[in-house]
């Protein structure tokens, strides 16, 4: 099984709003990601968990607050977005293991507009 | 620094055409190399990896060799259906340790017409 799962698939939400997406995977990876996708552009990575501990940002607005609650959840919490942040969200997974380097599997994403 | 080129698209073909999307690299020593295929309006799906030069990836009629000496990875299938229609990314990942951070290609759209 090499599912990656995501809620919501779609997503609204106004400027003050707080909401957040959820990524899950069993399939015992300990590495999960964040990116953003705008249309027609390669996925931006946005963070990095390792061990469930964040190990890279990628200088990413702090309106964007990840968390990892456990080895197979990862949130992206959002508060006070802009309309640029518009964009489809996809989360991924992989094993991680010093010196290797691990195919990503991805969710479907979460498809967000901001108003 | 490490970086993908992909052929521009649109590519546009017939049911049944060959089809061949060019992919070349940057990047020092051996990084592991990938072509990930998106559908419309969905996410990122693993089409086939290569680890070492000289590997091929191959699935669901796709193919692609790690050719070292050409620095290319380019995606071969030999006869397409119009379920093939989708946009198609070449990356990689540096041969560095715990390295986690994909590189990828500008993509590639693919459009079948039957």
């Amino acid at each position: 099984d090499t599912e990656v799962t995501q809620t919501p698939k779609h997503l609204v939400m106004g400027m003050t709003n707080k909401k957040s997406l959820k990524c899950e995977q069993h399939m015992g990876h300990r590495a999960m990601y964040w990116y953003k996708q705008k249309a027609k552009k390669p996925p931006e990575l946005m963070f990095v968990y390792s061990y469930e501990k964040l190990s890279i940002n990628e200088s990413v607005p702090s309106r964007f607050s990840p968390e990892c609650p456990n080895s197979s959840l990862l949130n992206l919490h959002l508060h006070a977005l802009q309309p640029e942040d518009s964009a489809l969200y996809l989360c991924a997974s992989s094993r991680n293991r010093a010196g290797g380097s691990y195919e990503q599997y991805f969710g479907p994403g979460t498809r967000l507009t901001v108003t | 620094g490490d970086s993908v080129t992909q052929m521009e698209g649109p590519v546009t073909l017939s049911e049944e055409a060959f089809l061949t999307i060019n992919c070349t690299y940057t990047a020092t020593g051996y990084p592991s190399l990938f072509w990930y295929v998106q559908y419309p309006g969905e996410g990122l799906q693993l089409l086939l990896k290569a680890t070492k030069a000289d590997d091929k990836g191959s699935n669901k009629g796709f193919e692609a060799t790690y050719r070292k000496e050409t620095t290319s990875f380019h995606l071969e299938k030999g006869s397409v259906q119009v379920s093939d229609s989708a946009v198609y990314f070449c990356a990689l990942i540096p041969p560095k340790r715990s390295s986690y951070k994909l590189i990828f290609g500008s993509g590639t759209r693919l459009l079948v017409r039957p």
